[in-house]
């Protein structure tokens, strides 16, 4: 149980163009997602926390007007990278709040990931 | 920033033991302390959490501290698949979302 997609697992695309990326809870219902980027090498870092039915809350040095986070339903969240450029380039992973019964209620699941290439 | 620091890298052989420590002084008293391993180019993988008392699943042990200052995650008997970077972390200062550091690359070998 607990298991989180993400589509698509790699993307490259043209600087200026939007990306789309779509995470799922596939077992169970999240009033939570969390956004996460990864630069080669580093650690992860939040990006945002994503609550269903509600707008975003964005982490500090984030623009919320480039990555837009959509959470309309129990089980899908996007996030959309608009105007992409090389510098945007990483790994994007998502993470579901688990639900509730598998232990503590804070337990994240996470997503395989998204590899974005902006040339 | 993260409320954990932990070791940079660790060596083990496979078969043995291998014990990941985490120092996490300033959590306070009710914030869990999470256990996930990273695989190159894939998303984080869930291994344990604890709060007060020890905890084991099929995965690994957890060995937390009286104080609640440090804890110890415990792979009895390490394989070469486990080699990953190992993150101990808890959550952010709203207490939303769980925040890691720069974890522990753990190299099993042979």
């Amino acid at each position: 149980g607990a298991v989180v997609s993400q589509h698509p697992s790699r993307v490259i695309c043209k600087s200026g163009t939007s990306v789309k990326i779509e995470c799922r809870s596939l077992d169970f219902q999240a009033t939570t997602m969390f956004w996460y980027r990864q630069f080669p090498k580093q650690s992860l870092m939040l990006m945002a926390t994503s609550n269903e039915g509600s707008k975003a809350t964005y982490e500090q040095g984030v623009e919320k007007d480039k990555f837009l986070i959509n959470h309309a339903s129990l089980t899908l969240s996007t996030l959309t990278v608009t105007s992409a450029h090389p510098e945007d380039s990483s790994f994007y992973i998502c993470s579901a709040r688990g639900p509730t019964g598998q232990g503590a209620t804070d337990t994240q699941y996470f997503g395989p990931g998204t590899r974005l290439t902006v040339l | 920033d993260a409320k954990t620091t932990q070791p940079t890298s660790m060596d083990c052989a496979e078969g043995r033991a291998a014990n990941l420590p985490c120092n996490h002084s300033t959590i306070s008293g009710n914030e869990y302390v999470y256990w996930y391993r990273q695989i190159h180019s894939q998303g984080p993988q869930y291994i344990i959490h604890g709060l007060k008392n020890n905890e084991t699943n099929e995965m690994a042990s957890l060995i937390i501290t009286e104080d609640r200052k440090s804890s110890t995650l415990i792979l009895p008997h390490a394989t070469l698949r486990d080699t990953a970077v190992y993150y101990c972390s808890s959550n952010n200062q709203a207490g939303t979302a769980l925040i890691f550091g720069k974890g522990t690359t753990l190299s099993v070998s042979s």
